[in-house]
């Protein structure tokens, strides 16, 4: 079975800090792992994926992770964080033969004070 | 493209009723996953639905159910409604590419009160 650890539940951060939002997880076999992102009363939206290669993946607004294949971890950064980057984030993992089954870390609530 | 669209937005029901609730894919996506969100539990797998069939199954109870029409939309339904099924549920869509299932694209959720 698959498990994902989300190691901090709230992180508070000043607006243009720099903040790393943790993520471990648990598998006897390989998967693909991903970053959603939740704002209030919404859906989940895509942050990025690691699929294979390169192991440092990013995103289009400034987030990135890092695969970390001996450590299980999938962290997520951001050097220099906005106030619209509140909201609560979610790492995932989904097996290569479980179809599109994603297994979701608690979330971890990003607050960012100005 | 339009995104993935589910409704009811909202819903109100009491103890014992049942629900039915429906998603819409992304056109040419034809898998289809339920989710369910509680603060206490978090992200829960329901089931997945590819070309009509169940392709997996979350560890919930029978009550809940799904399904899947040739045009890909899906519906789950909810029988003898429980206090504790009071959630967001979160329908997404993908591709099936050559890895399999492609990223998964979620819709805005219904959010289901049971009174």
């Amino acid at each position: 079975a698959q498990s994902v650890t989300q190691l901090d539940s709230q992180v508070p951060v000043f607006e243009e800090a720099p903040v790393e939002l943790r993520c471990n997880y648990s598998s006897s076999v390989s998967v693909y792992l991903f970053w959603y992102v939740q704002y209030p009363n919404q859906g989940l939206q895509l942050l990025l994926k690691y699929l294979s290669g390169s192991t440092l993946v990013e995103s289009i607004n400034g987030f990135e992770a890092e695969f970390n294949k001996s450590q299980t971890s999938f962290h997520l950064r951001k050097p220099s964080v906005h106030i619209s980057d509140t909201a609560e984030y979610f790492c995932a993992v989904r097996t290569y033969n479980q179809g599109g089954k994603l297994i979701f870390g608690q979330g971890t609530e990003l607050s960012v004070k100005p | 493209k339009a995104g993935v669209t589910q409704t009811p937005r909202y819903l109100i029901k009491t103890r014992g009723q049942q629900v039915t609730l429906s998603c819409s894919p992304i056109s040419g996506h034809r898998s289809v996953s339920w989710y369910q969100q509680t603060p206490g539990q978090g992200l829960q797998f329901l089931f997945e639905y590819f070309s009509e069939t169940q392709r997996n199954k979350g560890n919930f109870p029978g009550r809940f159910s799904g399904r899947q029409f040739s045009n890909s939309r899906s519906e789950m339904n909810v029988s003898t409604l429980e206090l504790g099924d009071s959630a967001l549920y979160l329908c997404a869509s993908s591709r099936d590419g050559d890895l399999g299932p492609e990223t998964q694209y979620f819709g805005p959720g219904t959010r289901l009160l049971v009174l």
